[in-house]
């Protein structure tokens, strides 16, 4: 029962350089989301997918890319890391648009800017 | 906009303690209504739901009921145990991208 699998799981890169999370989905959802999470204020939703080959922005897209090639990866981009961007990151998947449809969470990636 | 107001912690609590964790939202509409939990070093999972007015969600002994005339969703507990320490999150939601997580109550039960 993998669900939703995150990699990796931590991470430390100085102001400058990139990298690229991956997330993967084996339920079979349509629906995919990045979000970050930093103390005191919830999860901000930073890009999502509603299918195979779609993307779109959610509230803080800046300085993130994403791409989703294949329905079961969902591929959150950092082209010049900077210390704001320093997070925790969850991806998260869901069936459909339907508001009453929960979203399954991987465990996150923890990254730090320095 | 929509958004989601909920208590602030950390709350503290002995075992077998009542729990209420109230959150209050605004958004267009009759959103669905969530409660996630996260354990440490974990990612959030469902604790339970609410699609319509005056539906009571409930899961491992939580319950919130849907108030549509007080914008509302508390989430309560009858006797809290040690296995209940984690962040807790109240979610209104319109649509799978449409959702809104409040900013997190970090539960503690003392054994």
């Amino acid at each position: 029962n993998a669900g939703v699998t995150q990699t990796p799981k931590f991470r430390v890169l100085k102001t400058g350089q990139s990298m690229t999370l991956l997330c993967a989905q084996d339920m079979n959802h349509e629906y995919m989301y990045w979000y970050r999470q930093d103390p005191g204020m919830g999860l901000r939703l930073i890009h999502y997918s509603v299918g195979e080959g779609t993307t779109a922005k959610g509230e803080v897209p800046d300085g993130y890319n994403v791409s989703r090639l294949k329905k079961q990866n969902f591929l959150l981009g950092l082209e010049s890391a900077a210390p704001s961007q320093t997070s925790v990151y969850f991806c998260a998947s869901s069936y459909t648009t339907g508001g009453y449809q929960p979203q399954h969470f991987g465990d996150g990636t923890r990254l730090s800017i320095l | 906009g929509d958004s989601v107001t909920q208590m602030e912690g950390p709350v503290t609590l002995s075992e077998e303690a009542c729990l209420t964790i109230n959150c209050t939202y605004t958004a267009t509409g009759y959103p669905s209504l969530f409660w996630y939990v996260q354990y440490p070093g974990e990612g959030l999972q469902l604790l339970l739901k609410a699609t319509k007015a005056d539906d009571k969600g409930s899961n491992k002994g939580f319950e919130a009921t849907y108030r549509k005339e007080t914008t509302s969703f508390h989430l309560e507990k009858g006797s809290v145990q040690v296995s209940d320490s984690a962040v807790y999150f109240c979610a209104p939601s319109r649509s799978a991208s449409k959702i809104i997580f409040g900013s997190g109550t970090r539960l503690s039960i003392r054994p």
